[in-house]
């Protein structure tokens, strides 16, 4: 079964600092990973997936197939990046278009 | 281009009743998928409906059930309602082609249980 976690609920930095969002999966198969993100009273959104390789609104994720990891950097935090993140998978091999696998989220909070 | 549209915001029913939730995704998109989010279990994947087809199901009772009409719109259905159904349920569409297919979710729809 696939698993996602995210091992920090909340996390709370200061703006210009560098922020990193870790995300650590379990699946047999060969995944495609995302983060999307909840702004406040906004709706869920894709911020970046890893198949595109893209930098979104300063933030990277990198792909470490050997420690299962797909954490989320960004190297100056901005008030604006508060909000709740969710790290996601999904099956690269099927057809499962759609079924995502999602971590608990964490919550980032962007002090000035 | 209008996004995707859930019908209704909010509902409150009671036990053993059955519930509908309507889902319009954007324009052009084909698949549609529905999540279950509650505070425990976070957001959980309930179907993935495709050109009318459900492609996928999630692990839930078969209580749960889900449509895909002709225009792509989607509803779902939970009968005989239980306590724990309360949740926020979500809609996403999105092209269905392939992994470069981003969702698109919707607000939700707030299920409350009485």
């Amino acid at each position: 079964a696939q698993r996602v976690t995210q091992p920090e609920k909340l996390l709370s930095v200061f703006k210009g600092a560098p922020v990193e969002l870790k995300c650590n999966y379990s699946y047999s198969g060969s995944p495609e990973l995302f983060w999307y993100v909840q702004y406040s009273r906004q709706r869920l959104q894709l911020l970046l997936r890893h198949i595109s390789r893209e930098s979104i609104k300063g933030f990277t994720a990198d792909l470490n197939k050997g420690e299962t990891s797909f954490h989320l950097k960004k190297p100056f935090a901005q008030e604006e990046d508060s909000a709740m993140y969710y790290c996601a998978l999904e099956d690269a091999g099927g057809t499962s278009y759609g079924k995502l696998t999602f971590g608990q989220g964490t919550i980032l909070t962007v002090h000035p | 281009k209008a996004g995707v549209t859930q019908t209704p915001r909010y509902l409150i029913k009671t036990r053993g009743q059955q519930v509908t939730l309507s889902c319009s995704p954007i324009s052009g998109h084909r698949s549609v998928s529905w999540y279950q989010q509650t505070p425990g279990q976070g957001l959980q994947f309930l179907f993935e409906y495709f050109s009318e087809t459900q492609r996928n199901k999630g692990n839930f009772p078969g209580r749960f059930s889900g449509r895909q009409f002709s225009n792509s719109r989607s509803e779902m259905n939970v009968s005989t309602l239980e306590l724990g159904d309360s949740a926020l349920y979500l809609c996403a569409s999105s092209l269905g082609l392939g992994h470069n297919s981003p969702l698109h979710f919707g607000n939700g729809t707030r299920l409350t249980v009485t």
